[in-house]
């Protein structure tokens, strides 16, 4: 089964930039998506493959894929930016990855 | 607009059956890839099971034999036939618009919960 590593957490300050990343064998080989979700709420997707951005989500939002890491970067990071980041690819299957909490500081 | 309904979530002991409802408005699931997903309590995202626009099934290991995933184009539902549930099977379960083979969600809907336990 192909895995997704990411870091368990993420604190960036308000204003700045965080990167999370997403691990896995190859991945720069794969299409990355990555969803952010709330507490009580459904995913929502914020990039596809691996660079895209769904109409609604803000430039603020950027992805990027290579080698063994895609990573996703949020700038100028928000209060509302806070949540659960989830990337994803497919493997005979959605495969997820282990998720990142972000928290603004 | 694109909507996902998921119904029929419960308390069940282990050993017992369930069936998930997803009722989708705004598009026809006969003409779309359809997944559903859980997510175990404070856990992270699970893929369960996918059925294709021609009607072929995929599973997880995990839920192998034990899951089945059907369609009912004419009320544009997708089910989740559960059998022989056990306590590792508690979840919210979503039901999920895939945009086409191998991709990603780009439609959820907001979860059912799911509890296996005696």
């Amino acid at each position: 089964s192909y895995d997704l590593t990411q870091p368990l957490s993420v604190s960036v300050a308000l204003g700045q930039t965080a990167r999370i990343t997403c691990g896995g064998d190859n991945i720069g080989s794969k299409n990355v998506h990555w969803y952010h979700q709330k507490p009580g709420q459904a995913p929502v997707l914020v990039i596809y493959r691996d660079t895209k951005r769904p109409s609604g989500i803000p430039e603020r939002f950027s992805g990027s894929n290579s080698g063994n890491t895609a990573t996703l970067t949020i700038s100028r990071a928000q209060a509302g930016d806070e949540a659960e980041y989830f990337c994803q690819v497919w493997d005979s299957g959605h495969v997820f990855g282990t998720g990142t909490k972000v928290t603004v500081l | 607009e694109v909507q996902l309904v998921e119904s029929g979530g419960g308390l069940v002991q282990p050993g017992e059956s369930l069936r998930l409802s997803c009722a989708a408005s705004g598009f026809s699931v006969s003409s779309y890839y359809m997944s559903w997903v859980r997510q175990a309590p404070g856990k992270g995202l699970e893929w369960v099971s996918l059925i294709y626009s021609g009607g072929s099934a995929y599973y997880a290991d995990s839920v192998k034999g034990r899951f089945t995933i059907s369609r009912d184009n004419s009320k544009n539902k997708v089910y989740l036939h559960m059998k022989s549930l056990r306590a590792e099977d508690t979840a919210v379960y979503y039901c999920a618009k895939d945009i086409g083979y191998g991709d990603y969600v780009d439609y959820w809907g907001q979860g059912t919960l799911v509890s296996v336990s005696s």
